[in-house]
């Protein structure tokens, strides 16, 4: 099946700092890509949708310019938490998708990148 | 936007069928359903989806009820690696592709 691959899996960070976590495609061309964060023993909560060329549709309440997303290719999509602080520490996952010859859209999710800040 | 309804939390013996229900009464007439599950610290994993007819996969049989407002996951001959947590979604923008979770279920699979 599709794969959709996260990097890195796990990243620490200090605070104040910056870190990119990269959201690939492997196997399609993914013109939408989506950004969720998950806190522990909570659902995913949908931050933004990366379209490929254009700017990114962030959900309310979602900071824009704190998490920044960048789709310049169809395989590659980028988060970045920029001036991480302790409470942007979280779970965050990727999801990328593909087209189905049946019809619907089948969504694929990367393995997730923890992010501790400290 | 449809929601889905889900139980919280379900049991199930290994090796027996674990069946998760799922409801979504205001589903409209071209949203698929949906259903993912996730393990502990991992991405989660697509598992089958369907619009009006059952579908079945090798990971499991989706049952769709006649009037499409609720649906029913199963997993034939459940094992401990089967624990996680399973989501019903309804894809919110027909002919889009914005994926909004619930709090889903939590499946314990016990020896």
């Amino acid at each position: 099946g599709a794969v959709v691959s996260q990097h890195p899996s796990r990243v620490i960070c200090k605070s104040g700092t910056s870190v990119k976590i990269e959201c690939r495609s492997l196997d399609f061309q993914a013109t939408t890509m989506f950004w969720y964060r998950q806190f522990p023993k909570q659902s995913l909560m949908l931050m933004a949708t990366s379209n490929e060329g254009s700017k990114a549709t962030y959900e309310q309440g979602v900071e824009k310019d704190k998490f920044l997303i960048n789709h310049a290719s169809l395989t590659l999509s980028t988060l970045t938490v920029t001036s991480a602080h302790p409470e942007d520490s979280s779970f965050y996952i990727c999801s990328a998708s593909q087209t189905g010859q049946g019809g619907g859209n089948t969504i694929y999710f990367g393995e997730g990148s923890w992010l501790t800040v400290v | 936007d449809a929601k889905t309804t889900q139980p919280p939390s379900m049991d199930c013996a290994e090796g027996r069928a674990a069946n998760l229900p799922c409801n979504h009464s205001t589903i409209s007439g071209n949203e698929y359903v949906y259903w993912y599950r996730q393990i502990h610290s991992q991405g989660p994993q697509y598992i089958i989806h369907g619009l009006k007819n059952n579908e079945t996969n090798e990971m499991a049989s989706l049952i769709i009820t006649e009037d499409r407002k609720s649906s029913t996951l199963i997993l034939p001959h459940a094992t401990l690696r089967d624990t996680a947590v399973y989501y019903c979604i309804v894809r919110v923008e027909p002919g889009g592709f914005k994926t909004i979770f619930g709090a889903g279920t939590r499946l314990f699979v016990k020896a």
